[in-house]
């Protein structure tokens, strides 16, 4: 069926660095993508989204970019901090109306 | 801060039970779901609800059942518990989404950590 998938399951980065979280996904009609983060304990938290017309999208610290091309979407953090350590997961819409599929997880962890 | 509430937040219980987990959202969402969550694991949507008296399954089977009788409250339960069933159940709510950015997306609980033992 068709999934939503992320490349690597763990990221380390140094304190002050940029962070790179990538995510691959099969469905070509997908047109509608999001980022969540999820903290220890905690359910996620929307992060940012970007629809299928767009290939990067800005917010506060983050970037998500876009390639329909290759079916492929990553989540830029710049100048990580000690609160970004946790498990960031992209999803879609592929599940149909209203229906969002999640990928695996990628752990960020943060070192200073 | 979120408007949607779990409980409890943690449950041990011993095999054959009956438990049900409570969702309740203060935001007036049509739109319920529960999604169910091993450690370290991507999120499975188990079933979902589109407004009053409206309930569906999720792509990830599930024994457990849900009712929704009233808009803010989303319940689900398991009639006879199994360690099979030991997951995380995270439950979240949302209006249309995709029609605008970012503004209804989904808005989850805090979970509720079940231990069938």
């Amino acid at each position: 069926g068709e999934s939503v998938g992320l490349h690597l399951p763990t990221l380390s980065v140094q304190e002050g660095d940029n962070s790179i979280i990538n995510c691959a996904y099969s469905n070509s009609a997908s047109d509608y993508f999001i980022w969540y983060k999820q903290e220890s304990g905690k359910g996620p938290q929307f992060i940012i989204d970007i629809r299928s017309n767009m290939d990067k999208r800005q917010g506060q610290r983050v970037t998500v970019l876009l390639n329909k091309t290759v079916k492929h979407l990553s989540l830029q953090i710049a100048a990580t901090q000690p609160g970004d350590s946790a498990v960031y997961f992209c999803a879609d819409l592929s599940g149909g109306y209203n229906k969002l599929i999640f990928g695996a997880g990628t752990r960020l962890a943060v070192h200073p | 801060e979120a408007d949607i509430y779990q409980t409890p937040r943690y449950l041990v219980i011993g095999t054959g039970k009956k438990i049900t987990l409570e969702c309740s959202q203060t935001m007036g969402h049509d739109k319920m779901y529960w999604y169910q969550q091993d450690p370290g694991m991507e999120l499975h949507l188990i079933h979902y609800s589109y407004g009053v008296n409206s309930t569906e399954k999720g792509d990830l089977s599930s024994e457990s059942t849900v009712s929704r009788i009233r808009t803010e409250h989303f319940p689900l339960t398991l009639e006879s518990a199994r360690p099979s069933h030991t997951s995380q159940y995270l439950c979240a709510s949302s209006e249309d989404m995709g029609s605008s950015s970012g503004a209804n997306v989904l808005t989850f609980g805090a979970g509720s950590r079940l231990t069938v033992l």
